[in-house]
């Protein structure tokens, strides 16, 4: 069973559109990560949030973990075909060095 | 710093073969992680080490894979023998921290293995 459900898992866009890419969890998020992928490579590490209601931002990219700490949304503003990739969420459920991943969505930008 | 190192970066090998990953985790990291990642499954923790001790391998398949980590600054997955199945990219990333005071894992480019 997926611990960490991603949706959707695969998106097209246009270019210029905003959207937005959710994590879930059954359980207490205690780190959520935020990696992006691009196709045949590897992860490229964007945000981490830790506490309940934290928002960061990173150039037109924000992320948010919501205040029960089970939920996170990267939410991409003006999208741009650099922001195509797979986007993964990550996260430390047990307060150890084990980061458990979704499976991913898939973001395609149409120019 | 020159970041989580691989090698190799693509493998290409028959079924039985034995087939071996090295991973180099960035200097002063005291955590290493094996993840495989293909597209059924996504990407799996195998196994992590915490201090070159290996902490959790229930993530690791079955017997015909092992991981070592003899020093600091080295690890190797093996596969042996390989099988058609074990066709993935397989990633090592390291972190510094422990328990809560975990930061972020940083990733290597992976490694691309075909098992013919």
């Amino acid at each position: 069973s997926q611990e960490l459900e991603q949706s959707p898992q695969s998106l097209i866009v246009q270019e210029g559109k905003n959207l937005t890419i959710n994590c879930t969890s059954s359980k207490t998020l205690y780190g959520l990560y935020w990696y992006k992928q691009k196709y045949g490579e590897g992860l490229i590490f964007l945000m981490m949030l830790q506490k309940g209601g934290e928002e960061k931002s990173h150039e037109k990219i924000t992320a948010k973990l919501d205040e029960k700490k089970q939920q996170s949304s990267l939410h991409i503003t003006a999208s741009q075909p650099s922001h195509a990739g797979i986007y993964l969420c990550g996260a430390d459920m047990n307060r150890d060095d084990k980061i458990i991943f979704g499976k991913g969505t898939r973001l395609h930008i149409l120019p | 710093d020159a970041g989580v190192i691989q090698s190799p970066r693509h493998e290409v090998t028959e079924m039985g073969q034995e087939v071996t990953l090295r991973c180099k985790p960035i200097s002063g990291h005291n955590s290493l992680f094996w993840y495989r990642q293909t597209m059924m499954r996504g990407l799996e923790l195998l196994i992590y080490f915490n201090n070159n001790v290996p902490i959790d391998d229930s993530g690791m398949p079955e017997d015909r894979f092992s991981a070592k980590m003899p020093n600091a600054s080295f690890s190797t997955l093996k596969i042996q023998p390989s099988e058609p199945r074990d066709s993935a990219v397989y990633f090592c990333a390291s972190s510094l921290g422990q328990g809560a005071q975990i930061e972020t894992q940083y990733f290597g480019p992976g490694t691309r293995l075909l098992v013919l």
